[in-house]
């Protein structure tokens, strides 16, 4: 079964540093996979998904299928990125229902 | 505006009570999910529907039942409401193709006490 791994509950950086939330998931063929983003009393929302290699909110992410990761990046952090991002797997030929990590919390000091 | 609306949006109940969570959406979507959301738990999905026609249990279905009543309107309801059933409950609707994203509702902070 595919699983996704979201190693950090909490990350805590300062404003101008890079960030890194780190996603791997278990999965032999050839993943959908997707960041989804919620801010502090907000609905969960699209922040970007692998197959349109476009840059959101100064964020960016690569699927490296060797080492099975998705990891969300942003050279250099603001305090409007603070909130809740969750990576999710799709699986083509499925049914196409995600499967979500539990998440990590980035907080960005001032 | 297409949109995904949940009522109530917060509930307090008491052990033991029916509780009904609404889901109505505009977007046209043919599938729909209940998802719950738990601290250190992520995501949880409940229950999925990819038409009126089909509906399918999630990996944490005991306790709750759903109904699509059409292709616009999901439910969700806890038969008999305990309190580790308090968490914030998510609707969310796709598209049935490829690489198409997940729409949430803006979440029912249920309270089981």
């Amino acid at each position: 079964a595919q699983r996704v791994t979201q190693p950090e509950k909490l990350l805590s950086v300062f404003k101008g540093a890079p960030v890194e939330l780190k996603c791997n998931y278990s999965y032999s063929g050839s993943p959908e996979l997707f960041w989804y983003v919620q801010y502090s009393r907000q609905r969960l929302q699209l922040l970007l998904r692998h197959i349109s290699r476009e840059s959101i909110k100064g964020f960016t992410a690569d699927l490296n299928k060797g080492e099975t990761s998705f990891h969300l990046k942003k050279p250099f952090a603001q305090e409007e990125d603070s909130a809740m991002y969750y990576c999710a797997l799709r699986t083509p030929g499925g049914s196409y229902i995600p499967t979500f990590g539990r998440g990590t919390s980035l907080i960005v000091h001032p | 505006d297409a949109d995904v609306t949940q009522t109530p949006r917060n509930r307090i109940t008491k052990t033991g009570k029916r509780i009904m969570l609404e889901c109505s959406q505009t977007k046209g979507h043919d599938r729909m999910y209940w998802y719950r959301q738990d601290p250190g738990l992520g995501l949880r999905l409940i229950y999925y529907s990819f038409d009126v026609k089909d509906i399918n249990k999630g990996e944490i279905s005991d306790g709750y039942s759903v109904s699509r009543q059409a292709q616009a309107k999901f439910s969700l309801s806890l038969e008999s409401a305990i309190p580790n059933q308090t968490a914030l409950y998510f609707c969310a609707t796709s598209a049935r193709t490829a690489y198409n994203e997940q729409f949430f509702g803006p979440g029912t902070r249920l309270t089981v006490l």
